[in-house]
């Protein structure tokens, strides 16, 4: 069966530090990868999509990039934490249009 | 353009209550599908249903049941004899006949008071 692993799970940084949020998936193949923030308003912000190795859909400019150097790893990165990056980061996986399933999320906090 | 909208924010019913939570889409594809994803306190989103275009039955599993009218552009979910577990925010989400892009609702907040 497949999987989704994402961590870590909590992230307390000071403001202008880097940041490096890893997600794996197992149990399956070339699979569309998902970079989601929700924010204190609970909606879901798509940050980046990326269909294939160094492939990578950045949705919304920001301070924030995307890597996925593996075929189920996918990265998501800052050089310079602002602020307004605060908020619960979210990997997902999708394939073949089932639907997504989402990992168990990181809740950043910039201070 | 794609569009999902969940107009209820918050939503608070006593438990064993019925409740419906709406959500209405907007798109010009022919082929598309629907989504519920529940988001308990724990952060983590749950898949609960997908619905292609096509397919216009209503579907019902245990307590929950949705109702697809592409006549109205909707795809209401209710919870029958809500219990406190329930309580969780929920998220109605659109993608078009890829998959490959989802758009999501903004939310509805349930709480399910005992």
């Amino acid at each position: 069966s497949q999987t989704i692993h994402q961590w870590p799970a909590t992230l307390v940084q000071p403001v202008g530090s880097p940041l490096s949020l890893e997600c794996t998936v197992e149990g399956t193949s070339n699979p569309n990868l998902y970079w989601y923030r929700q924010a204190a308003g609970r909606g879901l912000q798509l940050l980046f999509y990326s269909v294939g190795i160094g492939q990578i859909s950045s949705e919304v400019p920001q301070n924030l990039s995307a890597s996925r150097p593996q075929d189920r790893q996918f990265i998501l990165s800052s050089k310079k934490l602002l602020l307004s990056d605060s908020g619960f980061y979210l990997c997902a996986w999708a394939r073949d249009r089932v639907g997504y399933t989402f990992g168990s999320g990181t809740r950043l906090t910039v201070v | 353009a794609q569009k999902v909208t969940q107009a209820q924010t918050e939503i608070s019913v006593v438990e064993k209550e019925d409740v419906t939570l709406d959500c209405v889409y907007e798109t010009r594809d022919t082929t598309y599908y629907l989504f519920w994803y529940k988001q308990p306190p724990s952060g983590e989103l749950v898949f609960l249903i997908r619905r292609n275009s096509f397919d216009e039955q209503n579907e019902i599993s245990g307590r929950y049941s949705w109702n697809f009218q592409k006549s109205t552009s909707s795809f209401n979910f209710t919870i029958t004899a809500s219990q406190v577990v329930d309580s969780a925010v929920y998220f109605c989400a659109l993608s078009d006949s890829t998959g490959n892009q989802f758009y999501f609702g903004t939310g509805t907040s349930l709480t399910v008071i005992p």
